[in-house]
């Protein structure tokens, strides 16, 4: 049963436009999002993360929106750059869970010069 | 470089065989966990350990157990492989993961296992 999902596989977007990646989530108790970035042969690395209790979160050209009553959060990149071309991982926590996390199965976007 | 490292890169091995995947946390980080990925699947979480002991169970098969060393290396032992077993094994650690707090999970480069 996967309790996060990313509906779409991939995404190719122009280089200086916005790319905007969507994840949706079915349990209501998760309160902690992350968004994670994969290059082939490595390990994910931390991107952003949100809490529950804010709707959006920034930092430099990364922005995440939260919203809780869709249960939908999404990653908007602006503005987009070669370098961003990876796979992004979308998951989510709940407290009564300690520490694990939820993964999505990701989307690969690929940023055209 | 997360910290976290991961040992062997690639295992190839048949299938009905036993395996050991290894790593190693970051200096300091007390939690460890390990991850599945399979072709066109999410990250899947297998187990959590926390200084030692077992902290959290995921999606984890009873042919597969995982322990944590006292410094804090873990291993994943992979046992009676199938076919299905191929897939990218990540692990990760954080600092925490016992109290009520959230901590982002710093991966490894992964272990590919491919089962013939």
């Amino acid at each position: 049963d996967q309790q996060v999902k990313q509906n779409s596989p991939s995404l190719s977007v122009q280089e200086g436009r916005i790319s905007i990646l969507n994840c949706d989530y079915t349990n209501s108790m998760f309160d902690y999002f992350l968004w994670y970035k994969k290059y082939p042969a490595e390990g994910p690395t931390f991107l952003i993360s949100i809490s529950s209790i804010k709707d959006k979160n920034e930092d430099g050209r990364f922005t995440v929106f939260l919203n809780k009553s869709a249960k939908h959060l999404s990653l908007h990149i602006v503005p987009s750059q070669p370098g961003d071309s990876a796979v992004y991982f979308c998951a989510a926590s709940a407290l009564d869970t300690g520490n694990q996390f939820y993964f999505g199965t990701g989307t690969s976007l690929t940023v055209i010069p | 470089d997360s910290g976290v490292t991961q040992t062997p890169k690639h295992l190839i091995t048949a299938t009905g065989q036993r395996v050991t995947l290894r790593c190693s946390p970051r200096s300091g980080d007390l939690s460890v966990y390990w991850y599945q990925q399979s072709l066109d699947q999410g990250l899947q979480f297998l187990i959590q350990y926390y200084n030692g002991e077992e902290r959290a169970k995921g999606n984890i098969l009873e042919r597969f157990s995982a322990q944590q060393f006292p410094d804090l290396h873990s291993e994943l032992n992979l046992s009676s492989l199938e076919l299905g077993d191929s897939a990218l094994y990540f692990c990760a650690s954080s600092p925490r993961g016992r109290e009520v707090s959230y901590n982002e999970q710093f991966f490894g480069p992964g272990t590919r296992l491919t089962v013939l």
